[in-house]
């Protein structure tokens, strides 16, 4: 089973709102990944965990606040974002992100997130 | 730096032809590992093969088959006898295997593959 999870599947929100993007996975896989997707681009990387800690951080604005709870789980905390900021967020994992980052990346359905 | 060209932007069959999507590639690495992956309009990537640097053998899986030739950085992407429920955009991508830590997945800038019934 090759399943990631992500919750909503859509969501808006306001300039001053906070909310939350999830993901999980229960594939034992040791890395997870959070990119941003604008429509007609590939996906563009925001962030790495590697066993639960953050491994890589594009340069991403302090509005957008990962947390990896545990293993199998993966938030992105939301806070003042932007009109701009509006994009399908998709959460993906692999069996690891060191020396073997080769590994596949699987991917969840993403988040359609509309800021208003 | 390494970078995955998709050239064909948009591509329109009917179905039931056969359609080729192109993938090139640019790496300084003689490790690395080459991917295609396919989003339907749901939104989801679908992993649909990985294939490294060291192996050029094609591969077939039902109406799919992939083309690798180091000698011009291709990874091309056949689907036989095309229907409509492949109708997505497709990406080809990259990672490489440097000084013992591999680098980013690098994806090209996809092809909207749409199949008319």
């Amino acid at each position: 089973d090759t399943e990631v999870t992500q919750t909503p599947k859509h969501l808006v929100m306001g300039m001053t709102n906070k909310k939350s993007l999830k993901c999980e996975q229960h594939m034992g896989h040791r890395a997870m990944y959070w990119y941003k997707q604008k429509a007609k681009k590939p996906p563009e990387l925001m962030f790495v965990y590697s066993y639960e800690k953050l491994s890589i951080n594009e340069s991403v604005p302090s509005r957008f606040s990962p947390e990896c709870p545990n293993s199998s789980l993966l938030n992105l905390h939301l806070h003042a974002l932007q009109p701009e900021d509006s994009a399908l967020y998709l959460c993906a994992s692999s069996q690891s992100a060191g020396a073997a980052r080769t590994d596949t990346q699987y991917f969840g359905p993403g988040t359609r997130l509309t800021v208003l | 730096a390494q970078k995955v060209t998709q050239a064909q932007t948009e591509i329109s069959v009917v179905e039931k032809e056969d359609v080729t999507l192109d993938c090139v590639y640019e790496t300084r690495d003689t490790t690395y590992y080459l991917f295609w992956y396919k989003q339907p309009p749901s939104g989801e990537l679908v992993f649909l093969i990985r294939r490294n640097s060291f192996d050029e053998q094609n591969e077939i899986s039902g109406r799919y088959s992939w083309n690798f030739q180091k000698s011009t950085s291709s990874f091309n992407f056949t689907i036989t006898a095309s229907q409509v429920v492949d109708s997505a955009v497709y990406f080809c991508a990259l990672t490489e295997f440097s000084s013992g830590s591999a680098r980013q997945l690098t994806f090209g800038s996809g092809t909207q593959l749409t199949v008319l019934p």
